[in-house]
């Protein structure tokens, strides 16, 4: 079956411009994770979604950064006024609706700030 | 001590050999572990759940240590298609989606 589909695949901007990043979950899951990675570095927890249950903002490292969920499926990550520091893999991942179920990764959208 | 640690290594180790990772965990009421792979400039993919009686996948075997705290991959007859890096994860408590990565292992398989 379909995986976790993320979009754009690469994503090239200037310093200062918004993004919108999109995550299509594997169909039926619940719970949507968010996290971001550097380059050598490991995985950094941004937002997950679980339901109609409010969002785990926890971990969204500046208020520049938001995301929804809508219709409890397709996600989409933005970064307002993106700074070079932006620049990162962006990682989707979905799982059932089961607590302590595997996480099913998208490829990730590699975001590059100008 | 921090949730999960993983030693970053790397692991340089030739073809056939035997080499195991461990990955310790701070808080005692983790439920779940899991260990995934991440090959180079790709997402993470699951690799193997950890029960706490031990379980194999052919030549990879995972194991709990719940008195100490850690979870261990033994990777036996290494090839050089398992040289990625390798990630524990660990679920905080029963009937939870907050989970927590470890930073991984690096292993590279020598020819």
């Amino acid at each position: 079956g379909a995986g976790v589909s993320q979009s754009p695949s690469n994503k090239v901007t200037e310093k200062g411009k918004d993004v919108e990043l999109r995550c299509d979950p594997i169909s039926g899951h619940t719970a949507l994770y968010w996290y971001r990675q550097s380059l050598g570095q490991g995985l950094e927890f941004l937002i997950y979604f679980q339901g109609n249950s409010a969002p785990d903002k926890s971990g969204l490292p500046s208020d520049r950064f938001s995301a929804e969920r809508t219709g409890g499926s397709v996600s989409t990550l933005t970064i307002q006024r993106t700074q070079q520091e932006d620049s990162a893999v962006y990682l989707c991942a979905s799982s059932p609706d089961r607590a302590n179920s595997p996480l099913h990764f998208g490829n990730g959208t590699r975001l590059t700030v100008t | 001590r921090k949730e999960v640690e993983q030693d970053p290594g790397p692991f340089n180790v030739p073809e056939g050999a035997t080499v195991a990772f461990n990955c310790t965990y701070s808080n005692s009421a983790s439920q779940s572990f899991f260990w995934y792979r991440q090959d180079c400039r790709k997402e993470p993919k699951l690799l193997m759940s950890v029960y706490s009686s031990g379980n194999e996948d052919g030549r990879f075997t995972a194991q709990l240590n719940r008195a100490s705290q850690y979870i261990s991959l033994l990777i036996r007859d290494s090839k050089l298609s398992d040289s990625a890096t390798y990630l524990c994860v660990v679920f905080t408590g029963a009937g939870s989606y907050q989970l927590t990565f470890g930073k991984g292992t690096k292993l590279s398989v020598i020819p």
